[in-house]
């Protein structure tokens, strides 16, 4: 597509429930981020995808968070068992290249936690 | 405490004032971006800088990357309310992954 598509825009989910949400990134490009914003905020970092390599998950707030990348194009980002602090916007952008190259970002998942 | 320091966190101005936001860090960055966000969307690229003291100029907007390469300033000229938005700075340090994000400058501009 021309640009980064995340689906659902928007989730209201129960605590404890899991969520899945995904990030189709703009086709060739190889790297590929997840990071959150949480309102009024800054963006959090959450995981990196380059390629084939394994992916940075230093960002990854508890093990609670997990994130695929199939055949180096879409990404699902995972929440096992939803807390309240896990509601914010979460935001996924791709590159054609390494850092430090312009991203493009997607329109976000609003994740609400009820 | 953040990586980069945005300031102000917040600025009200009106329309044709003109203004400086700063993006400060004690650590140096191999580059570093600028975007703009509006509520709703994700953020959009205006800038990258690469090299210490580059000034880059869009339309009125005027980036400038220190010379130590720890800090960024952008001025806007003459300032519009489609200026409007939440202004990020990010910088990508030497031998890591990953960009970090400031926690953006919030500017409205009246008509």
């Amino acid at each position: 597509g021309a640009g980064v598509s995340q689906s659902p825009s928007n989730k209201v989910t129960e605590k404890g429930k899991d969520v899945e949400l995904r990030c189709d990134p703009i086709s060739g490009h190889t790297a590929l981020y997840w990071y959150r914003q949480s309102l009024g905020q800054g963006l959090e970092f959450l995981i990196y995808f380059q390629g084939n390599s394994a992916p940075d998950k230093s960002g990854l707030p508890s093990d609670r968070f997990s994130a695929e990348r199939t055949g180096g194009s879409v990404s699902t980002l995972t929440i096992q068992r939803t807390q309240q602090e896990d509601s914010a916007v979460y935001l996924c952008a791709s590159s054609p290249r390494r850092v430090g190259y312009g991203y493009t970002f997607g329109s976000g998942t609003r994740l609400t936690v009820v | 405490t953040q990586l980069l320091e945005q300031s102000p966190q917040f600025l009200s101005i009106q329309e044709g004032e003109n203004l400086t936001v700063y993006c400060n860090s004690s650590s140096v960055f191999s580059s570093l971006q600028w975007y703009r966000q509006e509520p709703g969307e994700g953020p959009v690229l205006l800038v990258t800088v690469v090299t210490g003291g580059e000034v880059k100029k869009l339309k009125r907007l005027t980036f400038q990357f220190g010379d130590a390469r720890k800090d960024s300033s952008l001025h806007i000229t003459a300032a519009q309310p489609g200026d409007t938005g939440l202004y990020l700075c990010a910088g990508t340090q030497y031998n890591n992954n990953d960009m970090r994000f400031g926690a953006g400058t919030r500017l409205t501009v009246k008509p």
